[in-house]
């Protein structure tokens, strides 16, 4: 079965520079979710999109954004970025339907800030 | 805002030992609740999930969860662990009916399995 899809899959960046992270959907999931895992840490959410709109806000720094697009794909842009950004970066897709948005998680970016 | 709490950070137990996970929520409508595992250096997977329904929900990998109202409880049990159920164990929640909410994952149980 399809899966959720991120790339890359790792990320090496100078503190300062940018960084974009790109999520794909399992097919006709609606539904975008980020989250940011520490090391050590347990996933925080970030920020959701659903049908292209926004749709929940976590602990997204204001340093971040992010947007889904017309295929359903989701992009989290960073900039100016520190070192405590290092972290694994986890997408998430639903189908957003009644009261269930059970969530699968991708494989995660690896990012690191030097 | 909710809130999830997991008693135990480290379990360590020995194979064929029976496991009980602690979870916690703070919340004061309807949620949902979840119990996700990940294995080391790996993406977080779905064990069972409750929405509504009978509170005693399986999953998988021989693993069970009970939904207890009254106590804001959603402990997650398996009778017989194995040396592979060494991973890290995230109880989550979201708020039933919210749409596109994201999930407050608890600060997880790191479980060892000894052969």
């Amino acid at each position: 079965a399809a899966g959720v899809i991120q790339s890359p899959r790792h990320l090496i960046k100078e503190k300062r520079e940018t960084a974009t992270l790109k999520c794909y959907p399992i097919p006709r999931h609606d539904t975008v979710y980020w989250y940011q895992q520490g090391p050590g840490q347990d996933p925080q959410f970030l920020i959701s999109f659903y049908e292209k709109m926004q749709s929940d806000k976590g602990s997204i720094p204001d340093r971040f954004s992010a947007q889904q697009f017309s295929d359903y794909h989701s992009e989290l842009n960073m900039s100016s970025l520190e070192l405590g950004d290092s972290a694994l970066y986890f997408c998430a897709s639903g189908a957003t339907s009644g009261n269930y948005n059970e969530q699968f998680f991708g494989p995660g970016t690896r990012l690191t800030v030097l | 805002a909710q809130s999830v709490s997991q008693h135990n950070h480290h379990v360590i137990l020995s194979e064929a030992a029976s496991l009980e996970l602690g979870c916690n929520y703070s919340y004061g409508g309807t949620v949902n609740l979840f119990w996700y595992v990940q294995y080391p250096g790996q993406h977080l997977q779905l064990l069972l999930k409750y929405f509504s329904g009978d509170p005693l929900v399986k999953g998988i990998k021989g693993f069970e969860a009970e939904f207890i109202k009254s106590k804001f409880s959603f402990n997650l049990r398996k009778p017989s662990v194995q040396w592979s159920d060494t991973a890290e164990y995230f109880c989550a929640v979201n708020v039933a009916g919210g749409g596109a909410d994201g999930l407050t994952f608890g600060k997880g149980t790191h479980l060892i399995i000894q052969p």
